[in-house]
């Protein structure tokens, strides 16, 4: 079965550095997403993705953030300098249509000390 | 936006009971899930369910759009069914909301 896969699993970072997380979403779908979860919080949206430029994003996706895709496959969060607040698990999700299902990824967990 | 309750917040069970899980929401949905956060943080897919009801072994969700609520049905609960239950709602934007959960912890 189809899924989305994440990468890293785990990373621990030093405040100020720059982070990319990677996801490989299902190979025919067409919308993508990054969430995140603050330990023992509610899962949040970050942004969504949609032929190459972003659709949608929230308040916490301020300039320090970033999204790509830069090939067919993968789909990318970049986080430019770090702060101990961004500490979370992220969460990639793609789904085929506006109104399908979303699958979600096991999820990066970040950890900035 | 769109604003999603679930109750109750926590949730303490024997092995072999049963339980129901609420999600009510605020406005029109055209999607709705079910998942299943484990121990390890992943969140498992339980239901696509915009409307109408489904079964999958002992879970079970139905979903009433025009009254704007959904109902999650674990049966003979098993200590492997302990975890946080999130109902997420999609309405009017691309963006599925979360609501806050329901903490399950089944005791053997």
């Amino acid at each position: 079965e189809p899924e989305v896969t994440q990468t890293p699993s785990h990373q621990v970072t030093q405040m100020g550095q720059e982070v990319i997380l990677r996801c490989v979403p299902i190979s025919n779908h067409l919308y993508f997403y990054w969430y995140r979860q603050i330990l023992g919080q509610k899962v949040e949206f970050l942004v969504s993705f949609y032929n190459n430029e972003i659709s949608e994003k929230s308040e916490i996706f301020d300039d320090q953030f970033s999204v790509e895709r830069p090939d067919g496959s993968n789909f990318t969060l970049k986080i430019r300098s770090t702060k101990l607040e961004d500490s979370a698990m992220y969460f990639c999700a793609s789904t085929s249509g506006l109104v399908g299902e979303l699958f979600f990824g096991e999820g990066s967990r970040l950890t900035v000390l | 936006g769109i604003q999603v309750e679930q109750s109750p917040p926590d949730l303490i069970l024997q092995e072999g009971a049963n339980s129901t899980l609420r999600c009510n929401f605020s406005d029109s949905v055209n999607n709705l899930q079910w998942f299943h956060q484990n121990p390890w943080g992943q969140l498992i897919n339980l239901f696509y369910i915009p409307s109408g009801t489904k079964q999958n072994g002992r879970l079970s969700a139905t979903t009433v759009a025009t009254e704007r609520y959904s109902l999650l049905y674990i049966s003979s609960s098993q200590t492997t069914d302990s975890g946080v239950y999130f109902c997420a709602v999609r309405g009017g934007s691309e963006k599925l909301v979360f609501g806050k959960g329901t903490k399950l912890t089944v005791n053997p």
